[in-house]
């Protein structure tokens, strides 16, 4: 199975504030990423797809970059919906893995 | 309007079998560009994929959990089954539902049903 690893674990920031997270697989994987956004209680929503497509309905703030083994997902200016678990998910290899998790927190 | 929803019981025993329904609408199961998978997240944990279903019948299972699983479609009632035998507490998990667009991504989701494996 294709590993996906997440970097950081968590992190603490301030509305207004840009924030990266990383996403790295364990192998090559072109494109075929996508980002999810979970709050607590809540289903997962799609954010990104194909690496840096932005999903209908998700604000320009987000935004995703990356092909091969390594990947980031940017929030570009915090705003206070957006403290919640971002998750990546590889669906370029059976099966589809995600990774462990990136828990935004607020400072 | 998409939409999924699960339905299940909230409890089973240890060694019983779980069967869940995923009702879907706003969406034919017999798209060639969709189908509906089943993702499961244990309390406080990350997200596992489970199980998938295509409109040709095509289906998948995760490697570790195969032996154990069976998906089917109904495409008259829009509804998708799974049926997990030989439940343990380790499987206590969220069960989602979701719509898997293009073999690539996971497009809308159900509300999840919280499945707790406890004698």
């Amino acid at each position: 199975d294709v590993q996906m690893t997440q970097s950081p674990s968590s992190v603490s920031a301030t509305v207004g504030d840009r924030v990266t997270i990383t996403c790295r697989a364990s192998q090559g994987i072109g494109s075929w990423l996508a980002w999810y956004q979970q709050k607590a209680g809540k289903a997962p929503k799609l954010l990104i797809y194909a690496a840096s497509n932005l999903q209908s309905g998700v604000p320009s703030r987000f935004s995703g970059s990356g092909s091969g083994t390594d990947f980031t997902l940017t929030i570009s200016s915090l705003q206070p919906e957006d403290f919640a678990t971002y998750y990546c998910q590889q669906a370029n290899s059976f099966p589809p893995t995600f990774g462990q998790g990136t828990r935004l927190e607020i400072k | 309007q998409v939409t999924l929803k699960e339905s299940g019981p909230v409890l089973v025993k240890p060694t019983e079998t779980l069967t869940l329904t995923c009702t879907v609408s706003g969406f034919s199961l017999n798209n060639t560009r969709m189908g509906v998978s089943w993702i499961r997240q244990p309390p406080g944990k990350a997200l596992e994929w489970v199980a998938h279903i295509f409109s040709n019948d095509e289906k998948s299972y995760s490697t570790s959990l195969k032996s154990r699983l069976t998906i089917s479609k109904d495409t008259s009632k829009s509804q998708v089954v799974l049926t997990m035998t030989n439940m343990d507490p380790v499987d206590t998990a969220t069960y989602y539902c979701a719509r898997e667009y293009s073999r690539s991504r996971y497009d809308y989701w159900g509300q999840g049903t919280l499945v707790t494996v406890s004698s």
